[in-house]
């Protein structure tokens, strides 16, 4: 079974202040899947990532994918409260019925 | 345009009883993902439908759990004799495209808050 790790799960950073989250998965994949979640709600789709050395940028987000070492990251630039939610990370399993999902990264962004 | 509506959005059982959750998925779209979502993990594959039709149901239980998509109405994912286990928020995903989640934009609900007392 397809596995996906997140690192770490919790992260607590001021405003202002960079940080990365990564995303490690188990077997092959050439897409990625970058979601958040804010408390009871659901998850809302930041990023598609399609192919080896894709990257996308919103705003503060910007995710990157790498196939070979199956990593893809998540950074963080000049947080800001608003970004505080739930991030997960995703990558189809085997046939792309389904997709698997990591633990999730707790962002909290304090003043 | 309405997204994907789940509801109820909370539900409390008791033990034994039955747990009933509707999906009504984004208007044109004809395929459906559930997922459950224990405290503190990631969402976890449970069943794929299109209309009439499961496509792959490999992460449901065999036992007490089953879901349909029928042709008119909403997605059922059911849940019978509920145990404490079985709380968890339960999403749906709507797709228009077939090809499964991993080949295609989904949407998802707001999720049922199930509490099994």
């Amino acid at each position: 079974e397809l596995k996906v790790e997140q690192n770490p799960l919790f992260l607590s950073m001021q405003e202002g202040k960079n940080y990365t989250i990564y995303c490690n998965y188990s077997t092959t994949s050439d897409r990625l899947y970058w979601y958040r979640q804010d408390p009871g709600k659901s998850l809302e789709s930041l990023f598609v990532l399609l192919s080896n050395g894709a990257v996308k940028q919103e705003g503060r987000l910007m995710a990157s994918l790498d196939t070979k070492a199956r990593l893809s990251t998540l950074h963080i630039t000049a947080a800001v409260h608003d970004l505080s939610a739930t991030y997960f990370c995703a990558a189809p399993g085997p046939g792309a019925n389904n997709l698997f999902f990591g633990t999730g990264t707790r962002l909290t962004v304090i003043p | 345009n309405a997204g994907v509506m789940q509801n109820p959005r909370h539900l409390v059982r008791r033990r034994g009883q039955e747990a009933r959750l509707r999906c009504s998925p984004v208007k044109g779209h004809s395929h459906v993902y559930w997922y459950r979502q224990l405290p503190e993990e990631g969402l976890k594959f449970m069943v794929y439908l299109q209309k009439e039709n499961i496509i792959d149901e490999s992460g449901m239980p065999k036992e007490r759990f089953s879901a349909e998509f029928p042709k008119e109405g909403p997605s059922i994912l059911r849940i019978q004799q509920v145990v404490r286990g079985d709380s968890a928020a339960y999403f749906c995903a709507s797709s228009p495209l077939g090809g499964g989640l991993g080949n295609t934009e989904a949407f998802f609900g707001q999720g049922t808050r199930l509490t099994v007392v």
